[in-house]
């Protein structure tokens, strides 16, 4: 059975790094062609993918949130994590982790609200 | 990056009704394009993947067709429990991209 599931703080200030971690069962992280994708939805808008890494450990980051992103994963752990440095109101989101394979997201987590408030 | 267009972005339907959304590329992504079921509070879920492949587990009235820059997701026979809101994806490039999202809702 495979699971995801996002951990990280509910709440953080202006101008600090996000920390989110995904960890996953029912499947690893070595598995060839897979990989995982982060993605994360405003309230009431859309969704939004920002990046992924694949079991080679190759990287892709949302063009416009590029400078702000780092994926890393640890393959021991069946963990991925998400960074994202100088957090603003608007990213102010639900941020789901989800497993990518050669048609698209298949399994998603249940997401985790993250709210960005002095 | 691909740029996905989705239409309409909300649309008011009866029971019953038979249901088309469509997404545009704005360049040819052959047919790696997935839709996406989301309701609210809940994580997205697939119904079709590859344009027009049905995901397992997914009511048949849903289909999908398309192929390079336009798609479509229909709804044969619109139910209670499909009043929500929908989202194609393209995976073509190794820069995703979703559709703005439609959201179907009780006329």
């Amino acid at each position: 059975q495979v699971t995801l599931k996002e951990s990280g703080p509910v709440l953080v200030k202006p101008t600090e790094t996000l920390t989110l971690t995904c960890t996953v069962s029912g499947f690893s992280l070595s598995n060839a062609r897979m990989g995982v994708s982060w993605i994360r939805q405003p309230p009431g808008k859309a969704l939004e993918w920002l990046a992924h890494i694949f079991s080679n450990d190759e990287k892709s980051y949302s063009t416009s949130l590029k400078s702000r992103l780092t994926i890393s994963k640890d393959t021991s752990k069946s963990q991925v994590v998400l960074t994202m440095t100088n957090m603003d109101p608007v990213d102010t989101a639900t941020y789901y982790c989800a497993r990518i394979e050669v048609a698209g997201f298949d399994y998603w987590g249940q997401g985790t609200l993250v709210t960005v408030s002095s | 990056d691909i740029q996905m267009t989705q239409s309409p972005s909300s649309l008011s339907a009866s029971v019953g009704d038979r249901v088309t959304i469509t997404c545009r590329a704005s360049q040819g992504i052959r047919n790696d394009l997935g839709w996406y079921q989301q309701k609210p509070g809940k994580a997205p879920k697939r119904l079709i993947y590859a344009a027009s492949s049905l995901q397992s587990g997914v009511p048949s009235r849903f289909s999908g067709s398309g192929s390079g820059t336009e798609f479509t997701l229909t709804i044969s026979s619109l139910q209670p429990e499909d009043f929500a809101t929908y989202y194609c994806l393209q995976h073509n490039s190794y820069l995703l991209t979703f559709g703005g999202g439609t959201k179907v809702e009780i006329k």
